[in-house]
């Protein structure tokens, strides 16, 4: 069973750094592309960074380039997404998702999700 | 503003059908068939309910249904149930943004 489970969320000021986790199990992690996708209060879905397949490519929203950094540790399950010069608007519950392939077409299973919020 | 876009809210009466369209362009609907839908109660993580435009997961009730035209896709419950009450959103690969979704549709079961 594909498991996810996000972790590292709260509250920070704003230009205040956070780093979220997200442990995986239940499949071979390095195979596959994962991402980070958040949720504002009360809005949709807006993608943030995701990583193809044994941490060959990263990608950013232009919202967050330059200021976020995706990563993963194979040997751990573990995805990663450190946040720096944090802002009001990144104020957002971040889901983990498992792309379906080595390159994340679509996303096939979510964590349940961290809630970060920015403020001072 | 979304880069794709969706009513934000379709209604219908248990055992109706209901269709909920999102319009993309060219660069990502249109050019692609990497459409998917996904499914979201309140407080709860989205669950994947259509993948490339037609396909659904093991376990998806076989009342959902995707398709697409041109630069427009959409997903169709029928037989409506009062468990289907939720948001869905769709999300396309594309050029511009490797991933975008829509902003969300509120599926009321009256």
């Amino acid at each position: 069973e594909v498991q996810l489970l996000e972790s590292g969320g709260g509250l920070v000021q704003p230009g205040g750094s956070l780093r979220l986790s997200c442990v995986a199990s239940g499949f071979t992690f390095s195979n596959y592309a994962m991402s980070w996708v958040r949720q504002a209060p009360g809005k949709g879905l807006e993608w943030v960074s995701a990583l193809t397949g044994s941490g060959g490519t990263a990608y950013y929203a232009d919202s967050v380039k330059g200021r976020f950094t995706i990563s993963r540790d194979t040997s751990k399950t573990t995805l990663s997404l450190q946040m720096n010069s944090l802002r009001a608007e990144d104020t957002a519950v971040y889901y983990c998702a498992k792309g379906a392939h080595y390159f994340p077409y679509y996303f096939d299973y979510w964590g349940p999700g961290t809630l970060v919020t920015v403020s001072s | 503003q979304s880069a794709l876009t969706q009513p934000a809210s379709v209604s219908g009466s248990p055992g109706q059908s209901i269709t909920i369209s999102c319009t993309g362009t060219s660069s990502d609907v249109g050019g692609y068939n990497y459409v998917s839908w996904y499914q979201q109660y309140p407080g709860k993580a989205p669950k994947l309910m259509i993948f490339e435009v037609t396909n659904r997961p093991s376990g998806v009730p076989d009342r959902f249904s995707g398709s697409k035209s041109g630069n427009t896709a959409s997903l169709t419950i029928s037989g409506l149930q009062v468990e289907d009450e939720a948001d869905y959103y769709c999300s396309s690969y594309g050029t511009t943004s490797p991933w975008v979704f829509g902003g969300g549709t509120k599926v009321a079961v009256l």
